[in-house]
């Protein structure tokens, strides 16, 4: 059974970089038919996909968002990673991470990150 | 950007009842595409329907999907207790571009 487990601080500081891994395991990141994706939940409110990325490297983002962020991704470790940069209170949310095909069918559980000094 | 207006906001209807969620995107969506979600409180969501009509494994079939170009809907034909969530469809563009719409609550009258 594939599982996903998003790990990274739960508090960064206002015009910081919020990090986040998230690591695959019972199966292969290195899968040719999916991408791998972040999606997250501001308190209270709906659903925001950030980016997604593919085994080789391969990447696209949200518009609203591009400019802030880097997506990874370390097949060693059948990890990928979020990078948001210069973040402020409304990046606070619950970010997750999903196989994406292009829906969603996969997804971790969820980590709680608060944006305050 | 394709957005994504799911209506209503939110559906209060008693178990048993059936229930019609509406998806309208702002451009002709691939129906390839189109996916809808349910989510619990502090619960990641959970596919339930790919591909506008196609359950995900392990989904009853009192839920089903459908609908074309800019009009999708998501129907749950007798609610269960476990069904009251709330429901978001979302789509991937050729652009790669991809959206979530606003999501249904779906709530116990």
């Amino acid at each position: 059974q594939l599982q996903l487990q998003e790990s990274g601080p739960g508090l960064v500081k206002p015009s910081e970089t919020l990090s986040l891994t998230c690591t695959v395991s019972g199966g292969s990141i290195s899968s040719s038919s999916y991408y791998w994706g972040w999606i997250r939940q501001p308190p209270g409110k709906g659903l925001e996909w950030i980016g997604s990325i593919y085994y080789s490297g391969s990447t696209y983002y949200n518009p609203s968002l591009k400019s802030r962020v880097t997506i990874s991704v370390d097949t060693s470790k059948n990890q990928f990673s979020l990078k948001l940069s210069s973040v402020t209170a409304a990046d606070t949310a619950v970010y997750y991470c999903a196989r994406s095909n292009p829906d969603f069918d996969y997804w971790g559980q969820g980590t709680l990150v608060t944006v305050s000094s | 950007e394709i957005v994504l207006t799911q209506s209503p906001g939110t559906l209060s209807l008693s178990p048993g009842e059936r229930a019609t969620l509406s998806c309208r995107a702002s451009q002709s969506v691939s129906s390839s595409y189109l996916a809808w979600y349910q989510q619990k409180p502090g619960q990641a969501p959970r596919l339930l329907i790919y591909g506008a009509s196609s359950r995900a494994t392990g989904i009853p079939d009192r839920f089903s999907g459908s609908g074309s170009g800019t009009d999708f809907t998501l129907t749950i034909s007798r609610l269960e207790p476990e069904d009251f969530a709330v429901y978001y469809c979302q789509q991937y563009g050729s652009s790669r571009g991809l959206t979530f719409g606003g999501g249904t609550k779906v709530e116990i009258k």
